[in-house]
């Protein structure tokens, strides 16, 4: 069974830090892309962030670039995702997904179950 | 960037009737699109992809089609667990872009 359970979502103050981490099980994690895709409070979906199943190669919204970082540890089954500089326009639940192929950029088949991110003073 | 504008907003319908939402593309994306349902407090699930191809899970009252800049999710007869809000989504270049969502409401 596919599992991906995402952590570390918290309250942090603007231009704070924060690492959110997912685990991932029942897949062979590096042959697959990941991304992060994020929802604020109420709306609709947003793309943050892609990584390729070897890590070689990432792409990020505009709205992160800059302040976002993926990464991912194929021998831990871990996607990660490094937020610096946080405003309040980053409160969202972030999701993590799996891609259908190891390229990325592609449909979700999987999904967790979110974390929060309030980004507040 | 690829803006995926959805309609409409919200649609009210009764249980058992036909349903139709619509997405456009703002530039043509061949067939690298998706429709995912997403229901209150859970993850989106991915319903359709490659514009036409139902996910693992779904009936086939669920269908897809379009392709280029127009796109149609049909639902043949809709049951009470279909009332969610649906996404659309291209993959056809980055950034990776979604529609506004669809929310199908109980009449």
């Amino acid at each position: 069974e596919v599992q991906l359970v995402e952590s570390g979502g918290t309250l942090v103050q603007p231009g704070g830090s924060l690492r959110l981490s997912c685990a991932v099980s029942g897949f062979t994690f590096s042959n697959f892309g990941m991304s992060w895709v994020r929802q604020a409070p109420g709306k609709g979906l947003e793309w943050v962030s892609a990584i390729g199943g070897g890590g070689g190669y990432t792409f990020y919204a505009d709205s992160v670039q800059g302040r976002f970082t993926i990464s991912r540890d194929n021998s831990k089954n871990t996607l990660y995702l490094q937020m610096n500089s946080l405003r309040v326009e980053d409160t969202a639940v972030y999701y993590c997904a799996k891609d259908t192929k190891a390229i990325g950029g592609h449909e979700f088949d999987f999904w967790g179950q979110g974390a929060l991110v309030t980004v507040s003073s | 960037e690829i803006v995926m504008t959805q309609s409409p907003a919200t649609l009210s319908v009764s249980p058992g009737e036909r349903v139709t939402l619509s997405c456009r593309a703002s530039q043509s994306v061949t067939n690298m699109f998706a429709w995912y349902q997403q229901k209150p407090g859970q993850a989106p699930r991915l319903l359709i992809y490659d514009a036409s191809t139902r996910a693992t899970g779904f009936p086939d009252r669920f269908s897809g089609s379009g392709s280029g800049t127009e796109f149609t999710l049909t639902i043949s007869s809709l049951q009470s667990e279909d009332f969610a809000v649906y996404y659309c989504q291209q993959y056809y270049d980055w950034p990776l872009t979604f529609g506004g969502g669809t929310k199908v409401e109980i009449k």
